[in-house]
């Protein structure tokens, strides 16, 4: 059972575009949602993270959006640069819970 | 520089051989943790540690053994490998009540 899922496997987009990656969620217990990034060869390095109680949380080029209704988040990066080509990862933690659910990473390209 | 480190980084071993990947981190966290990375099913955790000496099962325990005897050091414990232990293996540290955890560079195991 996949609490946390990103349909998308991949998504190409053209540098100085908004890429927008989307991460859905079942749980409901789920009160704080990250999200990290990975490069080839290297371990995930966090990105930008959201608590529930919180819509929106903007980080330079990079802001996430919640829509806990939805059980919804996205992470928009704007402008997208070269560099942030890489594989996405979503992630979800509930108060007291030991551990990250991550989704399955969504792998992003920037075309130049 | 504060980082977790993981050794080997490439392991190829056959099925039955034990084997033990370390795992170590200068940040003086207490919480540290393991996970697998596979296609299609993101990073699953196998086992967490709150502190030395404590530990516990994430959600894909079955094959592994951990121990922590020191703060630094998280060694995953591979007794009797099998093929469908042939993955990517991440190990990760947090402080105790922090949400974001910092990852090591990875190991890639392949179990013949």
């Amino acid at each position: 059972d996949q609490q946390v899922k990103q349909n998308s496997p991949s998504l190409s987009v053209q540098e100085g575009r908004i890429s927008i990656l989307n991460c859905d969620y079942t749980n409901s217990m789920f009160d704080y949602f990250l999200w990290y990034k990975k490069y080839p060869a290297e371990g995930p390095t966090f990105l930008i993270s959201i608590s529930s109680i919180k819509d929106k949380n903007e980080d330079g080029r990079f802001t996430v959006f919640l829509n806990k209704s939805a059980k919804h988040l996205s992470l928009h990066i704007v402008p997208s640069q070269p560099g942030d080509s890489a594989v996405y990862f979503c992630a979800a933690s509930s108060q007291g819970a030991q551990k990250l659910v991550f989704g399955q990473g969504t792998r992003l390209t920037i075309n130049p | 520089e504060a980082q977790v480190t993981q050794n080997p980084r490439y392991l190829i071993t056959v099925t039955g051989k034990k084997l033990t990947v370390t795992c170590s981190q200068n940040m003086n966290h207490e919480y540290m943790s393991w996970y697998r990375q596979d296609p299609g099913l993101g990073l699953r955790q196998i086992y967490y540690s709150m502190n030395v000496e404590v530990t516990d099962k994430g959600d894909v325990p079955e094959g592994y053994k951990v121990s922590r005897k020191e703060k630094r050091n998280f060694p995953l414990i591979l007794e009797s490998p099998s093929p469908n232990q042939t993955s990517l293996y991440f190990c990760a540290s947090r402080l105790t009540g922090g949400e974001t955890q910092y990852f090591g560079p990875g190991t890639r195991l392949l179990v013949l």
